[in-house]
């Protein structure tokens, strides 16, 4: 079955700064990459998605990466403010087979920005 | 009601104990997922239903049940709880499939003693 890495698992940088998360993931058929933020207490919510048409997309500051050939995938957030901090999840799919098409989360990654 | 919704918000249960998890959604999804999120492993999924009267299991199925008689709600039971299920349970639902943004319930946090 599918297996998602996610590093770092704890990230600190001052605002302003860019921050980037990584994922590997193992399904070569795998086709959807969703990024779900998880504020302190609250629930995961979507933040930007990518499928495997394309190789990059943006929403103002955040943006994700693909690379099929590598199989990982990137989130990027410029510009960091103090509300960025959260924990971060990268997940993958590939969006058939019953159960195989299961979305797998990564481990998350705590994002603290300091003032 | 807007959205997805949980019940309880939180509990103490003791072990041995029968419980069930209420899950609610007014989005008219086809599909609906529960996932139990344990410190240091992320979002696991226990079980998941493309569409009415239909169930599967996911990553961590032992112990768990659910059933899916309409549209809009998705139970979950623990038969006979034990410590190891201590979490905080969310209930996610998505128009249809997995490709799609799945949107969550506030959490269920639950303390099997």
């Amino acid at each position: 079955g599918e297996n998602v890495e996610q590093h770092p698992s704890t990230l600190s940088v001052q605002e302003g700064d860019s921050a980037v998360i990584k994922c590997t993931y193992s399904d070569s058929a795998s086709n959807y990459f969703p990024w779900y933020k998880q504020e302190l207490g609250k629930r995961p919510q979507l933040i930007i998605d990518i499928r495997s048409n394309v190789g990059e997309k943006k929403d103002q500051r955040i943006a994700v990466t693909l690379n099929k050939t590598a199989k990982h995938f990137s989130l990027h957030i410029t510009e960091t403010q103090p509300e960025d901090s959260a924990v971060y999840f990268c997940a993958a799919s590939r969006g058939y087979g019953g159960s195989q098409g299961n979305l797998i989360f990564g481990k998350g990654t705590k994002l603290s920005v300091k003032p | 009601i807007a959205g997805i919704t949980q019940a309880p918000t939180s509990q103490i249960l003791a072990a041995g104990r029968r419980m069930t998890l209420r899950c609610t959604q007014d989005m008219r999804h086809n599909a609906m997922y529960w996932y139990r999120q344990d410190l240091g492993l992320g979002l696991r999924l226990i079980h998941y239903s493309n569409t009415a009267g239909t169930t599967g299991k996911g990553e961590v199925p032992d112990g768990y049940s659910v059933s899916r008689a309409n549209t809009d709600d998705f139970p979950l039971t623990l038969a006979s709880a034990v410590p190891s299920q201590t979490s905080v349970y969310f209930c996610a639902s998505s128009e249809q499939g997995w490709n799609n943004e799945q949107f969550f319930g506030p959490g269920t946090r639950l303390t099997v003693l």
